[in-house]
């Protein structure tokens, strides 16, 4: 596709729950981010992969949290027993050398 | 440790008023971006700065970056209801690294 795209775009759980959240970045970009993003908040940085290194985890922030990037494309993100403090909107983006694009989020409410 | 900030935080103005967004980060690059995030959608790039000098326009929006004072500006010019938004940069080092966004409310 032409965007970088990610699903669900929303996505209810209850506590405890895993839940998965799928990004397909734009074709040729070698980076890939994940962002966290509360309401009114800014972006909260959770993981980056660059081509074939090794991925940039410090932003995770517990061992719940878990992310792979597939053959350089396709990521998922896993929250392994969400918490409700996990509640937020997560963004992907891919970027290559003009800085990166984002998709439309996935809001994610734990209940 | 690459730091980047913005400031204003949060701008209020009334429209036809010209104000400028700053940015400043901490370590070399030559690489700067400015995104627009409208409330409850993803961020929308608005110009890609790559080299020391750059100035980029967009109707009522112009960025410049001057790389050796580290140093992004965002001017708005006779500021209009719709450039209402949360407005970030973003620093290429080895990754992407963001300012806090600067949120800007223009009135009628």
């Amino acid at each position: 596709g032409a965007g970088v795209s990610q699903s669900p775009s929303n996505k209810v759980t209850e506590k405890g729950k895993d839940v998965e959240l799928r990004c397909d970045p734009i074709s040729g970009h070698t980076a890939l981010y994940w962002y966290r993003q509360s309401l009114g908040q800014g972006l909260e940085f959770l993981i980056y992969f660059q081509g074939n290194s090794a991925p940039d985890k410090s932003g995770l922030p517990s061992d719940r949290f878990s992310a792979e990037r597939t053959g350089g494309s396709v990521s998922t993100l896993t929250i392994q027993r969400t918490q409700q403090e996990d509640s937020a909107v997560y963004l992907c983006a891919s970027a290559f050398d003009r800085g990166a694009f984002f998709g439309q989020g996935t809001r994610l409410t734990v209940v | 440790e690459l730091k980047v900030e913005q400031n204003p935080l949060f701008l209020s103005m009334q429209e036809g008023k010209n104000y400028t967004i700053y940015c400043n980060y901490s370590t070399t690059s030559d690489r700067l971006y400015w995104y627009r995030q409208d409330p409850g959608k993803s961020l929308e790039s608005l110009f890609v700065l790559l080299s020391n000098g750059a100035v980029k326009q967009e109707g009522r929006l112009m960025a410049s970056l001057d790389t050796k004072a580290r140093l992004s500006t965002l001017h708005i010019t006779a500021a209009v209801h719709d450039l209402s938004a949360t407005y970030f940069c973003a620093v290429d080092s080895y990754q992407l690294i963001w300012g806090a966004g600067t949120k800007l409310i223009i009135k009628p």
